[in-house]
């Protein structure tokens, strides 16, 4: 059984540049989440994908970033025009549609200098 | 007011003690509550989930779920060194998301 995986793990990158980070759920799972964690809090919801399908954009997600999930399967964020505030850990989680438990991924840990 | 609140620690105990990890929270709605076990650097690891109040117990870990005061906890047994990690409550809100707690640091010393 493979868990959630996430790449890059690390990425350093210079403010002002686009990254894009890649989420690949378990294969089962049709539900796909994104979070952002910074150093002492907990994770905060970003968006989640149900399928293809984004059901839900937090307000934290401004228009800098975007999220995809094309064929129901891996998933993409990119931010755009990166700021020293978007430094953070992104993490991906799944789940089926029909369970409450999340199963996240080891997550991207972005550093923006 | 956070929708999730968690005192941070850290939190230090000797080998062998019962470690107490607990969450309150504002909305009386939430129905599922989670812990997640998060060592640095890594993704969170999915404890327990319990629904509703009462008790639930895998091993050495007890999660409890009070609705009445909006109080969850996490009671580990025996506590072990390998512990050491932040313990992350999680609220299941309809829709979706989890909406988590600051998270405590735990630190069990040999």
């Amino acid at each position: 059984d493979t868990g959630v995986s996430q790449d890059p793990r690390h990425k350093i990158t210079k403010r002002g540049q686009n990254v894009t980070f890649r989420c690949d759920p378990i294969s089962e799972h049709n539900r796909l989440y994104w979070y952002r964690q910074t150093l002492g809090q907990g994770p905060e919801f970003l968006t989640y994908f149900q399928n293809e399908a984004q059901l839900e954009k937090s307000r934290l997600l401004s228009d800098r970033f975007s999220a995809e999930r094309p064929k129901g399967s891996f998933s993409t964020l990119e931010i755009q025009r990166t700021e020293q505030g978007d430094s953070a850990m992104y993490l991906c989680a799944s789940s089926t549609s029909d369970t409450y438990e999340q199963y996240f991924g080891p997550g991207t840990r972005l550093t923006v200098t | 007011q956070k929708e999730v609140e968690q005192d941070p620690g850290p939190l230090s105990v000797p080998e062998g003690a019962i470690v107490s990890l607990n969450c309150t929270y504002s909305n009386s709605a939430f129905q599922y509550f989670m812990w997640y076990r998060q060592y640095s650097r890594k993704g969170p690891e999915l404890l327990m989930y319990t629904y509703s109040s009462g008790n639930k117990e895998d091993g050495r870990f007890t999660a409890q779920v009070d609705k009445s005061s909006k109080y969850i906890s996490l009671f580990i047994r025996d506590s072990q060194p390998s512990d050491s990690a932040t313990y992350l409550c999680a609220i299941y809100n309809q829709g979706g998301k989890l909406i988590f707690g600051q998270g405590t640091e735990l630190s069990v010393k040999p």
